[in-house]
């Protein structure tokens, strides 16, 4: 079973920042926390992932509270080919990348 | 790079038929792996690779079988097609096993109906 909660769909309007959250309370000390998305029926795409400190690149950054239980995936400015179902995925650092997706969030950008 | 390549893109078989998916990539990736994703579903992974010789099952391996005898090749093979194996199917690869490493490339799909 995916390990995380996500809202099934968001809005965002052209131009702005995307904020999706992700909740992941049952989180263990050696847990990862990865973001993948997939634009309409492609093959999902690699964003980002960490541990326990922010993370950025060239896509998105990655905001992970304190206490680890939530997370919120940052597109800094959202254009309509970001449009796509974002999967917040939890899973063991040293584990074999077996990922495990839930339904994640359709963010739909808007003009 | 070409990255990870499906063959073909779309499929049609019958009740029964077998047939094998292919999944190549030119990355030298040592991690390989199959997922399918029914309609409105997350993806779900059906084998993995972690070099050649070395397969193991994933959370749904029933009525699927593969093999890894080069670094670049994993097929997936449908031994008796069944209208439940209906679905688009992923391959991956990524240079590490281990997932905090590195990141799952993902081919295109093949999008498999069964009748």
């Amino acid at each position: 079973d995916a390990k995380t909660t996500q809202p099934p769909s968001m809005d965002c309007a052209e131009g702005r920042a995307a904020n999706l959250p992700c909740n992941h309370s049952t989180i263990s000390g050696n847990e990862y926390v990865y973001w993948y998305r997939q634009i309409h029926s492609q093959g999902p795409q690699y964003i980002i992932h960490g541990l326990k400190n922010n993370e950025t690149n060239e896509m998105a950054s990655l905001i992970i509270t304190e206490d680890r239980k939530s997370s919120t995936l940052i597109l800094p400015h959202a254009t309509l080919r970001d449009t796509a179902v974002y999967y917040c995925i939890v899973e063991y650092g040293g584990a074999t990348n077996k990922l495990i997706f839930g339904t994640g969030t359709l963010l739909a950008v808007q003009p | 790079n070409a990255g990870v390549t499906q063959t073909p893109k779309f499929q049609v078989l019958k009740t029964g038929q077998s047939m094998t998916l292919q999944c190549a990539q030119d990355m030298n990736h040592e991690y390989m792996s199959w997922y399918r994703q029914d309609p409105g579903m997350g993806l779900r992974l059906i084998h993995y690779s972690v070099g050649a010789g070395i397969t193991d099952q994933g959370e749904v391996p029933n009525g699927y079988n593969v093999s890894r005898s080069t670094t670049e090749d994993f097929p997936l093979r449908l031994l008796s097609a069944a209208p439940s194996q209906t679905s688009v199917y992923f391959c991956a690869s990524s240079y590490s096993r281990v997932a905090s490493i590195d990141e799952q490339y993902f081919g295109p799909g093949t999008r498999l109906t069964v009748t």
